[in-house]
């Protein structure tokens, strides 16, 4: 059993769309990431939260501990958002360590 | 903007030998992670190191794995006995705090081919 889903697993958009993507876990965090891999490879973080909401720019993440659930919303979505969108729980011991999403990966077509 | 750097970015060796993946973490961070992704699959933790001592590992850090950072500034990964599953994109990260309170920065990544 994953302790982290993600869905969708793919996603294809239209450039303007809103997209969501979603992340559920099993286990009990203390955190949560969502990082960006680059179609070259390179990973990127987006964010770090333990509650509530956080807005960068066009993206914004929620989380909601009780349900054990967060997602990733990207606003007016653009081509060169398109990339894999990673959801990473930290979970366990005093530095805590990160259990990884599968990934969604989503493509923006003009 | 600070990075961590990663060499080499492509490493290619022969089942059985050891290679060495370095990393540099950016200068005033204080915790350090390795992770790997095979091919098509989701990103692993490997090992994570504070105060120069590992203080995490998962179950497939065994004992052919081992991290140094040997001189201040740089973070190693050593496979001493490389095999064919070992074949993956080993990322370093680093933080300024530890990842309940800080964000992640990571490396490129270096891909290691065994052969």
């Amino acid at each position: 059993k994953n302790e982290v889903e993600q869905s969708p697993q793919n996603l294809t958009a239209q450039e303007g769309e809103f997209i969501t993507i979603n992340c559920s876990y099993s286990v009990g965090i203390s955190a949560l990431h969502w990082l960006q891999q680059h179609p070259g490879g390179g990973i990127v973080s987006l964010f770090m939260l333990s509650s509530g909401k956080k807005k960068h720019g066009r993206l914004i993440a929620t989380i909601n501990i009780q349900e054990k659930h967060s997602s990733l919303h990207i606003t007016a979505s653009h081509p060169r958002d398109s990339a894999v969108y990673i959801c990473a729980v930290v979970t366990g011991g005093s530095q805590g360590n990160l259990i990884f999403g599968k990934g969604t990966k989503l493509s923006v077509k003009p | 903007e600070p990075e961590v750097t990663q060499t080499p970015s492509h490493q290619v060796t022969q089942m059985g030998q050891e290679v060495i993946l370095r990393c540099v973490p950016i200068s005033n961070h204080l915790y350090f992670y390795w992770y790997r992704q095979i091919l098509g699959q989701k990103v692993e933790f490997l090992v994570s190191f504070y105060n120069n001592e590992i203080s995490e590992k998962s179950e497939i850090f065994d004992d052919q794995f081992s991290v140094e950072r040997p001189d201040g500034s740089n973070f190693t990964l050593k496979i001493r006995s490389t095999k064919l599953e070992d074949s993956a994109m080993y990322f370093c990260a680093s933080s300024m705090r530890g990842l309940y309170n800080s964000p992640l920065h990571f490396g490129n990544g270096t891909r290691l081919t065994v052969t």
